[in-house]
C-alpha cells in the first residue's frame, strides 16, 4: 500500500518562504509516475501546483511558476515544494499525491497539511 | 490553460435518490476527465478515471460517462456515506485543473 506523508512549518511569515516535504513509503519516487503537490484554500476548490517525474519534469501551474520549486530526493524517497513570497493568499492545505500512468489519475493522496501565512 | 465548469455548485438530495453532475472543458480532453470524493477534512479519494472507469473499491453505483468536453458523474441510489465534495478533474494536459466542486448534501 502506497502512502505520502506532508511535513513542514504550519506558520509561515508573508513574503517568507513555504517548504513541505512528501515522504512517500510502498513505492519508489524512481518508478514511471509522477509526484504532484495540490493546494485547496480553505472552503474552496482544489488548485494543482505541479509535478515531478524521475525520468522529466519538474512542470508547474503557470500562474505559480514564477515561485515555485518542486524537487526529488531520491535517497530519502521524497519530493519537496518550496513556494517563496508568500502572502495570505497562500493560506491553504497542502496535498501531496501521485499520479499514476498512464490512465494519469491521482491514485494516492498524503493527508494533507494546513500551512498559514500570518506574521 | 483548460478551464473545467461543474454543475451545479450544490445539490440537496435524499437516501435512495439518483443525482447527477456534470462537467464541461474548455476544450478537448478526450477521455482524460476523473472525479474525485471528499469529505471533510480528507484527502480527496478517486472514483472514476478515464471518464467511466471505476477504480478498484468504488461502489458499482457510481457511474461516469462522456468524452470530448462533457461529462457526467451519476450516483444511482444516494447511500449516507454519498453526502459529500464531489469534483472533476482533466488529466489532458498541464496544468491538470479541476471543477470548483459540487458539495451534495441531504435534504
Amino acid at each position: 500500500q502506497v502512502q505520502l506523508q506532508e511535513s513542514g512549518p504550519g506558520l509561515v511569515k508573508p513574503s517568507g518562504t513555504l517548504s513541505l516535504t512528501c515522504t512517500v513509503s510502498g513505492d519508489s519516487i524512481n518508478s514511471y509516475n509522477w509526484w504532484t503537490w495540490v493546494r485547496q484554500p480553505p472552503g474552496k476548490g482544489l488548485e494543482w501546483i505541479g509535478e515531478i517525474y524521475h525520468y522529466g519534469g519538474p512542470n508547474y501551474n503557470p500562474s505559480l511558476k514564477s515561485r515555485v520549486t518542486i524537487s526529488m530526493d531520491e535517497s530519502k524517497n521524497q519530493f519537496s515544494l518550496q513556494l517563496i513570497s508568500v502572502t495570505a493568499a497562500d493560506t491553504a492545505v497542502y496535498y501531496c499525491a501521485k499520479l499514476l500512468r498512464p490512465v494519469n489519475v491521482y491514485d494516492f493522496w498524503g493527508q494533507g497539511t494546513l500551512v498559514t501565512v500570518s506574521s | 490553460d483548460i478551464q473545467m465548469t461543474q454543475s451545479p455548485s450544490s445539490l440537496s438530495a435524499s437516501v435512495g435518490d439518483r443525482v447527477t453532475i456534470t462537467c464541461r472543458a474548455s476544450q478537448y480532453i478526450s477521455n482524460f476527465l476523473n472525479w474525485y470524493q471528499q469529505k471533510p477534512g480528507k484527502a480527496p479519494k478517486v472514483l472514476i478515471y478515464a471518464a467511466s472507469s471505476l477504480h478498484s473499491g468504488v461502489p458499482s453505483r457510481f457511474n461516469g460517462s462522456g468524452s470530448g468536453t462533457d461529462f457526467t458523474l451519476t450516483i444511482s441510489s444516494l447511500h449516507p456515506e454519498d453526502f459529500a465534495t464531489y469534483f472533476c478533474q482533466q488529466s489532458y494536459s498541464t496544468p491538470y485543473s479541476f471543477g470548483q466542486g459540487t458539495k451534495l448534501q441531504i435534504k
